[in-house]
């Protein structure tokens, strides 16, 4: 079955700390995998995805097939960090989306 | 490029009637999919559409949810009879060709009194 996971409802982190979002995958064969973004009042809009391997706002992803985890992670966070994070698998059949729960991230001054 | 387009951004119905909610691609985009989420809950795939097909729809309830997006103008998802459990957020994204980025609305929030 695909699935992805997102354990986490709400990570709570202050300025300048290291931020890690994490995202669990079941998939039978060669996941895409992304994350978007949703700032408040905002649409949903794409952060980064793992075969274009950037950087994005120093936001990196790191996909490992023999955890299947697709962590996001930055070094530093910043208050405009704080959103709504969803980590997405794309079905190579039909492109269709599969999205996690979704995590809030709220960076506290 | 104004983006996808959503409308209306609310939509408030009561039980029995009919909802219609409207997407228009962003432009050059012939791929359209539908998502939803439901109240504390990830964005879950309802239909994929290209010009005048539905290519996939696992994701459609089997009864009372359609959706179209023909040759010419929006692509529309119906719900008839909503029900409650029908209010959720309505989210539609476009993409050029298959397996390209998904751009995504503003969603259509959608609440069944």
């Amino acid at each position: 079955a695909q699935r992805v996971t997102q354990p986490e409802k709400l990570l709570s982190v202050f300025k300048g700390a290291p931020v890690e979002l994490k995202c669990n995958y079941s998939y039978s064969g060669s996941p895409e995998l992304f994350w978007y973004v949703q700032y408040s009042r905002q649409r949903l809009q794409l952060l980064l995805r793992h075969i274009s391997r950037e950087s994005i706002k120093g936001f990196t992803a790191d996909l490992n097939k023999g955890e299947t985890s697709f962590h996001l992670k930055k070094p530093f966070a910043q208050e405009e960090d704080s959103a709504m994070y969803y980590c997405a698998l794309r079905s190579s059949n039909t492109g269709k989306l599969i999205f996690g729960q979704g995590t809030t991230l709220q960076v506290k001054p | 490029n104004a983006g996808v387009m959503q409308n209306p951004r609310h939509l408030v119905r009561r039980r029995g009637q009919e909802a219609r909610l409207r997407c228009s691609p962003m432009k050059g985009h012939s791929h359209v999919y539908w998502y939803r989420q439901l109240p504390e809950e990830g964005l879950k795939f309802m239909v994929y559409l290209q010009k005048e097909n539905i290519i996939d729809e696992s994701g459609m309830p089997k009864e009372r949810f359609s959706a179209e997006f023909p040759k010419e103008g929006p692509s529309i998802l119906r719900i008839q009879q909503v029900v409650r459990g029908d209010s959720a957020a309505y989210f539609c994204a476009s993409s050029p060709p298959q397996k390209e980025t998904q751009y995504f609305g503003p969603g259509t929030r959608l609440l069944v009194l």
